[in-house]
């Protein structure tokens, strides 16, 4: 399966713009790019996933490279509850085909 | 909408002792996993279910691990004798069928001790 690479970790300064690189440079042609992010003492939740296009919804935004071998989680402005762990994961294309968490990248965020 | 419930929240047992994690899916979500999540080790799959069928186990460690889920609203996670490396936090996630792309949506996690 193709892995993904991100830094260990990030800050930002709370209400600024924040950019989380994920690399997958052996990303398939059938693999999805999810991202969960996990608060602390709970369990991860969804924020997005994207397949080639870039991507929107309330919560961030998902900027994918044209040649799909990295890509950008993009939270617009940054609050202290956004501090979490936030995780790239290549999904397979196949209905039973599962979601593999790696490390994460931790996010701090400052006030 | 209650979300994913698991039970109990925290269980500290003993080496050796039997330990069961109940879990009840969101209602209507036809998939069901259970993770395992330790420092040294991340975030790992166990199993999971497709309509209460468990369509990969391939993560469970060992034959001291067993999962049920006799219906569609009700799952458990057994260790049987437990030991102290099978401390970890244990979360349970369910996903709506359709597309495996849907999100899945986890539990709060049951914090187990064994010492």
């Amino acid at each position: 399966d193709a892995k993904t690479t991100q830094p260990n970790s990030m800050e930002s300064n709370e209400e600024e713009p924040v950019h989380l690189p994920c690399n997958h440079s052996t990303i398939s042609g059938t693999d999805y790019i999810h991202w969960y992010r996990q608060l602390p003492s709970q369990g991860p939740e969804y924020v997005i996933h994207g397949l080639t296009s870039n991507v929107n919804n309330r919560m961030a935004s998902l900027a994918i490279a044209e040649d799909r071998k990295s890509s950008t989680l993009i939270l617009h402005r940054a609050t202290l509850r956004d501090a979490a762990v936030y995780y790239c994961i290549l999904r397979r294309t196949g209905a039973n085909s599962k979601l593999t968490f790696g490390k994460g990248i931790t996010l701090s965020v400052r006030p | 909408d209650a979300g994913v419930i698991q039970s109990p929240r925290h269980e500290v047992t003993e080496m050796g002792q039997e330990v069961t994690l109940r879990c009840k899916p969101i209602s209507g979500h036809n998939s069901l996993f259970w993770y395992r999540q330790t420092m040294m080790r991340g975030l790992e799959l166990l199993i999971y279910f497709n309509n209460n069928v468990p369509i990969d186990d391939s993560g469970m460690p060992e034959d001291r691990f067993s999962a049920k889920m006799p219906n569609a609203s009700f799952s458990t996670l057994k260790i049987q004798p437990s030991e102290p490396r099978d401390s970890a936090v244990y979360f349970c996630a369910s996903r709506q069928g359709g597309h495996p792309n849907n999100e899945q949506f986890f539990g709060p996690g049951t914090r187990l001790t064994v010492l």
